[in-house]
């Protein structure tokens, strides 16, 4: 089945600053790949997602890019604010073959903003 | 509230007891998954319904676990004889139907076993 791999564990950066965080994929069918974002004691709420047909996506301040032959993706978040400071997790699933529909987190990144 | 709802929110059970943990996913969704998350960490795949049908179950799930969804719309999933590793939330989520739709978070059920 799939797995997801996330990268790093912990992020800690400066208020202002760029924070990147890395996923990899081992099931090459999967083409869905949605982020989380869990603040402390809240339920995991999608921030942004991403289809295998594109290679990037942005909503204002995040970003996510994707690369399929090397199968991994990553979440960017530009002009850091201590709100953003939370859990992200990213996720994928694929909608054909064996396992359709299944959603795989990877484990997790606590980000920290320091103001 | 029209989101996805579990009950109890909190369980605190004695070890070798049973407990069952309801999910209530939005009505119109079709998929509904049970994850179990520890402090920190991401959430761990449990089980996989699509409509009434358990399509994917862990491999690293015991048999301690089971899971239903009788009638294709809530769901509930039972631990037998608790463990204290068993501690943790319990979280369901729903999605409908589609190729890359968003899945919906419930509040999570936590179980303390001690």
């Amino acid at each position: 089945g799939e797995n997801v791999e996330q990268h790093p564990s912990t992020l800690s950066v400066q208020e202002g600053d760029s924070a990147v965080i890395k996923c990899t994929y081992s099931d090459s069918a999967s083409n869905y790949f949605p982020w989380y974002k869990q603040e402390l004691g809240k339920r995991p709420q999608l921030i942004i997602d991403i289809r295998s047909n594109v290679g990037e996506k942005k909503d204002q301040r995040i970003a996510v890019t994707l690369n399929k032959t090397a199968k991994h993706f990553s979440l960017h978040i530009t002009e850091t604010q201590p709100e953003d400071s939370a859990v992200y997790f990213c996720a994928a699933s694929k909608s054909n073959g064996g396992s359709q529909g299944n959603l795989i987190f990877g484990k997790g990144t606590k980000l920290s903003v320091k103001p | 509230d029209t989101g996805v709802s579990q009950d109890p929110r909190h369980k605190i059970t004695k070890r070798g007891q049973n407990v069952t943990f309801r999910c209530d996913p939005i009505s119109e969704h079709n998929r509904l998954y049970w994850y179990r998350q520890t402090l920190g960490q991401g959430p761990e795949f449990l089980t996989y319904f699509q409509n009434e049908a358990q399509l994917e179950k862990s491999r690293l799930l015991s048999d301690r676990f089971s899971a239903e969804r009788p009638k294709g719309s809530f769901s509930t999933l039972e631990i037998q004889r608790t463990e204290q590793g068993d501690s943790a939330m319990y979280l369901c989520a729903s999605r409908p139907q589609g190729p890359n739709t968003e899945a919906f978070f419930g509040q999570g059920t936590r179980l303390t076993v001690v």
